[in-house]
């Protein structure tokens, strides 16, 4: 069965740092990534996304992820986080038009 | 700016009195969907329209139906709501393509629902 997994449920950064999120996926071939990030009360805003090609992927607001199909990961890092970068962050795969989310990571930003 | 339209964006009703949520898109996607969100947890797709056809998930109840009178509309009709309804209701839309798929989906911003 398809899954994405998001092993850390929250994390908390100190404003400045560097980032890193988590993302497993567990497909029959190499399927459609992407990162979505969700403000409290808002909709779901695509970050990145990888299809084939460069392994490594930026995104808007700083965002970049890498590709590593030897360890079936798809991680987020950003290297200085900023206060407004606190919000909910979703991994999802797609072997089709259909998405299978993981269960998301709270990002927690202390000034 | 082509975009993913929700209305209302919040909205309150009565344990068992019907209710309606819309969604409209400028995209020209032939893929919608509606997600349903509690909270801190992940979207979790309802059902989805891949141009007139309607694809319902398994788990999805009765009580949740969905119109799509055009490429632009859906609608998610509640036809009696429970308090575990109570959630935040996504749109989202996609152009999966020929050739080499595009898998993207975009998402409206979404409609708060309270029942009371």
């Amino acid at each position: 069965a398809q899954s994405v997994t998001q092993p850390d449920i929250h994390i908390t950064v100190s404003e400045g740092a560097s980032l890193e999120l988590r993302c497993n996926y567990s497909y029959g071939a190499t399927p459609y990534l992407f990162w979505y990030v969700q403000s409290p009360g808002q909709g779901l805003q695509l970050l990145l996304k990888y299809f084939s090609g460069d392994t490594l992927v930026q995104g808007i607001k700083g965002f970049e992820a890498e590709f590593k199909r030897s360890q079936s990961s798809f991680n987020l890092r950003k290297p200085s986080v900023h206060w407004s970068d606190a919000a909910e962050y979703f991994c999802a795969g797609a072997g089709s038009y259909r998405l299978t989310f993981g269960k998301g990571t709270k990002l927690s930003v202390i000034p | 700016d082509a975009m993913v339209i929700q209305n209302p964006r919040y909205q309150v009703t009565q344990f068992g009195k019907p209710v309606t949520l819309s969604c409209s898109q400028t995209l020209n996607h032939n893929v919608m969907y509606w997600y349903q969100q509690k909270s801190s947890q992940a979207p979790k797709l309802l059902f989805h329209y891949y141009d007139k056809d309607f694809n319902n998930e398994a788990d999805t109840p009765d009580n949740f139906q969905s119109r799509r009178p055009n490429t632009s509309f859906c609608f998610l009709d509640i036809r009696s709501p429970g308090l575990g309804d109570a959630a935040m209701y996504l749109c989202a839309t996609s152009s999966p393509g020929t050739g080499v798929p595009n898998y993207e989906q975009y998402f409206g911003p979404g409609t708060r629902l309270t029942v009371t």
